[in-house]
This record gives C-alpha cells, sequence and structure tokens, in this order.
C-alpha cells in the first residue's frame, strides 16, 4: 500500500520559535495532501488542503498566517507552526490521496508531536 | 455545517464480545470511510462505503451503509485484544474532504 511519511516526530520546542513538519507520499504522487491536528483523546481536526503548484485551502477557523503550508512537489508538503505557543501544542497528521477526484481512501503519516515549552 | 457524529463515545467489553460502533451524519453522504487508530498511533484504513445499503465484512468485522447514506456502523465479532484502539468513521459530503467522527475507543478486558 502507499506509505506516507512524516518529520520529525517529535519535537519539543521553545515559544516564539517556528517548527517546520515535513510530510513526503514515498512510493506515489499525491497532488493533495491534508493537513490534521489531534488532541489528546480527541477526533482528528481538517486544518488545510494542500494541494502541489498552488496555494493551500484553509479550515474554518485556522489561520493561515499562522500554519504556513508549501506543497512544492507531488510528494512533499510542509507545515510550518510560525511563533508557536503552548497552545499549538498538538499531534499534528499529514494524509495523502493518490487518487484525487475519486473519493477515495486517504493515506495517513505517522504524525508529529509537538510540544512547545 | 457538516458534522459527523459517533456513538459510543467509550467502549470496555469483555474478549470474546460484541463490539458496535455508530455513525451519524448531518447531511447525505458520497461516501464513508472507517479507520483505526491505535493508542500512540495514527489513523489506518478499514474500509469504504459507497453505495446505499452497502454491507461489508472484513474477518470478524462487519460494516454497513444506511439507505439513506446518513449513517454507518462497525461491527465486531467475538472482540480479541488485537481490536484495541479508536475507531473513526469519516464522512465525505462530495467535496473530497474528510469530516472525522468523534471516535470510539474501544478498550477489551482480558
Amino acid at each position: 500500500g502507499a506509505v506516507v511519511s512524516q518529520h520529525p516526530s517529535r519535537v519539543i520546542c521553545k515559544s516564539g520559535t517556528s517548527v517546520k513538519i515535513e510530510c513526503r507520499s514515498l512510493d506515489f504522487q499525491a497532488t493533495t495532501m491534508f493537513w490534521y491536528r489531534q488532541f489528546p483523546k480527541k477526533s482528528l481536526m481538517l486544518m488545510a488542503t494542500s494541494n502541489e503548484g498552488s496555494k493551500a485551502t484553509y479550515e474554518q477557523g485556522v489561520e493561515k498566517d499562522k500554519f504556513l503550508i508549501n506543497h512544492a512537489s507531488l510528494t512533499l508538503s510542509t507545515l510550518t507552526v510560525t511563533s508557536a505557543h503552548p497552545e499549538d501544542s498538538s499531534f499534528y497528521i499529514c494524509s495523502a490521496d493518490n487518487e484525487r477526484g475519486r473519493g477515495t481512501k486517504q493515506f495517513f503519516g505517522p504524525g508529529t508531536r509537538l510540544t512547545v515549552l | 455545517g457538516q458534522q459527523v457524529m459517533q456513538i459510543p463515545q467509550y467502549q470496555h467489553v469483555q474478549e470474546g464480545e460484541d463490539f458496535t460502533t455508530y455513525c451519524n451524519s448531518s447531511t447525505t453522504l458520497s461516501n464513508i470511510q472507517w479507520y483505526k487508530q491505535r493508542p500512540g498511533g495514527h489513523p489506518v484504513f478499514l474500509i469504504q462505503l459507497v453505495k446505499s445499503g452497502e454491507v461489508k465484512k472484513q474477518k470478524r468485522l462487519t460494516f454497513q451503509f444506511g439507505e439513506a447514506k446518513k449513517n454507518s456502523s462497525l461491527h465486531i465479532t467475538a472482540t480479541q485484544t488485537t481490536d484495541v484502539g479508536t475507531y473513526f468513521c469519516a464522512g465525505d459530503f462530495g467535496n473530497e474532504k474528510l469530516t472525522f467522527g468523534t471516535g470510539t475507543r474501544l478498550t477489551i478486558i482480558p
């Protein structure tokens, strides 16, 4: 099956710093990737849809200047949490859809646990 | 807005007992997907249901999609310790984005 990797798996940073998370599709091309946020024991909340070669589409309530998304190639999307604060601490998960437009399953990365001190 | 509700939130069962989780959407879905997330892990795709009234089976797991394409269920027969985790339904409202349900956390009592 399709494999999605995410790096780093865990990051601890000081308040005010920026953190970049990478999401890669390893064995397929993903024109679309999705970024989710998950709080402990809660569901996944879609943050944004990342489209290769164009601007990301953000969900309502998600600050685009706070969560910068770049999808520079068909296998890589990055999420940068700018000027992170403790309330940004969460589990960030990306997913990729390898059959865009057919409503098929998404393949999830292993997630990145961000802790902001 | 478009919402997907899931019940129960938690379920504790004796090993060998059956387990069911239910998913309800506020509006008609294009398709519904089910995922399993183990503690500390990431969601893993289980199945996708597309047709009204569809029923699919995977060994001890039975998935159903309602006639109105607004509700779905996952039933596990004779649970095993390996079934532990949180089961999420995720609805596609036709915009190719997934709206995840609230999840049902299953724990097994040996």
